[in-house]
């Protein structure tokens, strides 16, 4: 239990679906990431939050959609996925962005789009 | 782009066994920090190290760093079955990304 929890932990979902991932940490961290994880690819950072800010966006396609409420919630909107959007999706908090601390890690979504 | 690169790619040995994985990586960093996934599960720290450290201990793992070679190994001694997982480091590369390498599938076998 890494005080990261993600929902839900698999799902699958049509190319037309729209569905959210849901993150939530109550570690008091300021920072929060979703990266991607697939099959023999190093994992792949997507978007980062400090303080409720977007401050990265790694050339992400439109159709993943992060939101951010407050430093404790974190979402990931999908619309109209394609097939190679399959993959293990994480999400993690760290104290503050500057990546000198220790980053804590969901169990992940699996994510299979058909 | 890839930071860190680990090599083997994969590595299986009996218990009892020491395991050594290593990173290497492309730029200057601030720090290095290994993790450890079970199958399908999240990523778990292991051990941050800092640009001006060279060795770093935590139980059954010795972590060293080697910045003028820009690499980094994970030694984990006396193995166990459960440590049976794939093994990452990841670099900040001077930047406030945390950039991970493909990994190390580590097999102990009883």
């Amino acid at each position: 239990e890494t005080g990261v929890t993600q929902t839900p932990r698999h799902l699958v979902m049509g190319m037309t679906n729209k569905k959210s991932l849901k993150c939530e940490q109550h570690l008091g961290h300021n920072a929060m990431y979703w990266y991607k994880q697939s099959a023999k690819k190093p994992l792949e950072l997507m978007f980062v939050y400090s303080l409720e800010e977007r401050v990265e966006n790694n050339s992400v396609p439109s159709r993943f959609s992060p939101e951010c409420p407050n430093s404790s919630h974190l979402f990931l909107h999908l619309h109209t996925l394609q097939p190679e959007d399959s993959a293990l999706y994480l999400c993690a908090s760290s104290q503050d962005s500057s990546m000198n601390t220790e980053a804590f890690f969901g169990q992940g979504t699996r994510l299979t789009v058909v | 782009s890839q930071q860190g690169e680990e090599d083997p790619q994969a590595l299986s040995i009996q218990e009892g066994e020491n395991a050594t994985m290593n990173c290497s990586y492309k730029t200057s960093i601030n720090n290095l920090q290994w993790y450890r996934q079970n199958s399908g599960r999240g990523l778990v720290h292991l051990i941050l190290i800092r640009s001006n450290e060279r060795e770093k201990h935590s139980g059954r793992l010795r972590v060293t760093l080697d910045t003028s070679k820009k690499s980094s190994s994970l030694l984990i001694t006396a193995s166990r079955a459960a440590d049976t997982a794939s093994y990452f480091c990841a670099t900040d590369a001077n930047t406030d990304k945390l950039i991970f390498g493909t990994g190390t599938r580590l097999q102990v076998f009883p």
